[in-house]
């Protein structure tokens, strides 16, 4: 089993729609987690922190359910410069703590 | 802010062939990583930095050996290509361990 798994997409939405992207992690004892956000050839960078609470920025909403390890990201009002790939990082203690990193899920958002 | 600098952007090279890959950070960060991404995997970490002069593998260091002589920079060599190596190569820093981490643009690099 993967440490981090995404469903890969693409999601398909117009502009305007609502769409959320789940993320399971394998290992329980994971500190931290992100979401990143990568462009089409592009670097990752950092969309947000998932704190235990659940989150929002904007329009972006993050949740953290640790008994059934997974993370949520909703995205309100898609725009279209929203599209592109979603990296679930989860923040893992293996001798040195380390990030995995999702594959990803691919937004599309169609005018 | 020039933040995390790569060079080069692309590169060919010949199987057998060597090359260094160069990442320089101007955020005084005491903790630098080399990542390759492939296609349906996520970015793997390959070797990481938690200082000027400190180096320790990743998960897939095989063929790649790094140095940190200082700490802005962290240098990533390939002494001998291989078409397994085709990968884009991304250089990160952070300040704390596996924290926010910061992202060069990237090193495109095909051996053939």
């Amino acid at each position: 089993r993967k440490e981090v798994e995404q469903d890969p997409g693409p999601f398909n939405v117009p502009e305007g729609a609502t769409v959320a992207f789940n993320c399971t992690y394998s290992n329980s004892a994971s500190q931290s987690f992100f979401w990143y956000r990568q462009d089409c050839r592009k670097e990752p960078k950092l969309l947000m922190s998932v704190y235990s609470s659940g989150n929002e920025d904007g329009r972006f909403t993050a949740q953290l359910n640790r008994a059934s390890q997974y993370i949520s990201l909703l995205i309100r009002d898609s725009k279209l410069s929203d599209s592109a790939t979603y990296l679930c990082v989860v923040k893992e203690n293996t001798g040195f703590q380390k990030l995995v990193f999702g594959t990803g899920t691919r937004l599309l958002v169609s005018p | 802010n020039a933040g995390v600098t790569q060079t080069p952007k692309f590169r060919v090279l010949k199987t057998g062939q060597s090359m260094t890959l160069l990442c320089a950070q101007d955020m005084n960060h005491e903790y630098m990583y080399w990542y390759r991404q492939d296609p349906g995997m996520g970015l793997r970490l390959i070797h990481y930095s938690v200082g000027e002069g400190t180096t320790a593998k990743g998960e897939v260091p095989d063929g790649y050996n790094v140095s940190r002589l200082k700490k802005q920079n962290f240098l990533l060599g390939l002494e001998s290509a291989a078409p397994s190596q085709t990968s884009v190569y991304f250089c990160a820093s952070g300040d704390e361990p596996a924290n926010i981490q910061y992202f060069g643009a990237g090193t495109r690099l095909s051996v053939l």
